[in-house]
């Protein structure tokens, strides 16, 4: 079955910097890859998402890449504020529509 | 797109009491429903999913069971809640997570 690694579990960077998370997978039949960020105490808001067939999505200062060879996707936020601190959620889903998911990563946003 | 609606947002419950949470969707029609549960700073563990009424899939073996009465109803119950039950239980549509329910079993 599908396995979803994430990393780094934890980072910290200074406001105004960029972070960037990674993602591997393992069944290269997976073709759907959001993220979502949790903020404490509340569900997971899912805030972009890339398909297969596209290499690289942007929505403001929140951008995902795929590398479907390498199997890996990444998260990039640019001009970080504050208000992204949460925890961030990689996950990959083939057909059955079954999301597995990464571990997580606790980002801080030092002001 | 979906909206998911979970209740009670907390609850604590005895040892030994049943449990019952509710799950309802907007948006969509004839939606896959998933139930998670997350431990306190831990990813999101796959309870049951369920691909229309009345079909049940459960991940891992356990103390809960789910059922799916109606096309836009996901319920997560216990007959006998265990200390170990304690946590965030998530109800998710394909995309989209409820605001979660936090139960403490002391």
């Amino acid at each position: 079955g599908e396995n979803v690694e994430q990393h780094p579990s934890t980072l910290s960077v200074q406001e105004g910097d960029s972070a960037v998370i990674k993602c591997t997978y393992s069944d290269s039949a997976s073709n759907y890859f959001p993220w979502y960020k949790q903020e404490l105490g509340k569900g997971p808001q899912l805030i972009i998402d890339i398909r297969s067939n596209v290499g690289e999505k942007k929505d403001q200062r929140i951008a995902v890449t795929l590398n479907k060879t390498a199997k890996h996707f990444s998260l990039h936020i640019t001009e970080t504020q504050p208000e992204d601190s949460a925890v961030y959620f990689c996950a990959a889903e083939k057909g059955a529509q079954k999301l597995v998911f990464g571990q997580g990563t606790r980002l801080t946003i030092n002001p | 797109s979906q909206t998911i609606h979970q209740w009670p947002a907390t609850l604590v419950q005895p040892v030994g009491s049943p449990l019952s949470l509710e799950c309802t969707v907007e948006g969509t029609s004839n939606p896959n429903l998933y139930w998670y549960r997350q431990a306190a700073g831990r990813g999101l563990q796959l309870l049951f999913y369920s691909v229309g009424i009345g079909q049940i899939s459960s991940e891992v073996p356990q103390n809960l069971s789910a059922s799916r009465p109606q096309d836009r109803q996901f319920i997560l119950s216990s007959k006998k809640l265990l200390l170990s039950d304690s946590g965030f239980y998530l109800c998710a549509g394909e995309q989209y997570f409820g605001p979660g329910t936090r139960l403490t079993v002391t």
